[in-house]
């Protein structure tokens, strides 16, 4: 089976812009939870997603929204970029409806905010 | 607020040597506990669970121990090979909610 994929790997956008990441989940996996890492903040979760609904969120601001389609493949978008966005964003995956599952990442997305 | 911590500074291990990471979290009662392997540039990759009702779990050349009176677990990797080498998170579950440790930076030493 293909693991968890993200695209792209890398980006490069300045303040104020908006950006969207995607991931595709390992096939059969109905959940996917996005995170940030960073040096300062480690690994922070932001939300997850099940069956197109989201059902848990993290303590981010509302420019940090995301949805999932009904292919399981999400899609997380960050608006007015500010510098301390910059991060690796990873999204996991896993079978059920639970962040209490085992989960499987993905290789993540790094940000670069100028 | 919940808090979890883990050795900041990096843990240099000679090869063949069992390394021990600590893992240690406050105003908080998981259900269970994780640990993960992540390597540079990569993402976290899931190594073993813990329930709060067990002690003890091992796999292979890992073990895994879960001190709910001491709020702490400990990850031994017993004959360490530079392999290991990468850093280690724990991770903390309880209600739908998880919380990551910042990470222990390992290195195993030839």
């Amino acid at each position: 089976k293909a693991g968890v994929t993200q695209t792209p790997r890398y980006l490069i956008k300045t303040r104020g812009q908006q950006v969207t990441l995607s991931c595709s989940p390992i096939s059969g996996h109905r959940s996917v939870s996005w995170y940030q890492q960073t040096p300062g903040q480690g690994l922070q979760f932001l939300f997850e997603y099940f069956s197109e609904t989201q059902r848990n969120k993290g303590n981010f601001p509302g420019r940090f929204s995301g949805r999932q389609f009904s292919n399981s493949r999400s899609e997380m978008n960050v608006s007015t970029l500010e510098l301390g966005d910059s991060a690796l964003y990873l999204c996991a995956s896993s079978p059920t409806s639970s962040t209490l599952e085992t989960q499987y990442f993905g290789p993540g997305t790094r940000l670069l905010v100028l | 607020s919940q808090k979890i911590e883990q050795n900041s500074e990096a843990l240099n291990i000679q090869e063949g040597k069992t390394a021990t990471l600590t893992c240690n979290y406050t105003n908080y009662s998981p259900a269970y506990l994780q640990w993960y392997r992540q390597d540079p540039g990569r993402g976290p990759v899931f190594l073993l669970l813990i329930r709060e009702n067990e002690k003890e779990k091992r796999k292979e050349r890992l073990k895994v121990t879960f001190d709910t009176t001491l709020k702490q677990s400990l990850f031994h990797i017993t004959a360490s090979q530079p392999a290991d080498s990468a850093t280690y998170l724990c991770a903390l579950n309880r209600d739908d909610k998880i919380i990551f440790g910042k990470g222990t930076r390992l290195h195993i030493l030839p």
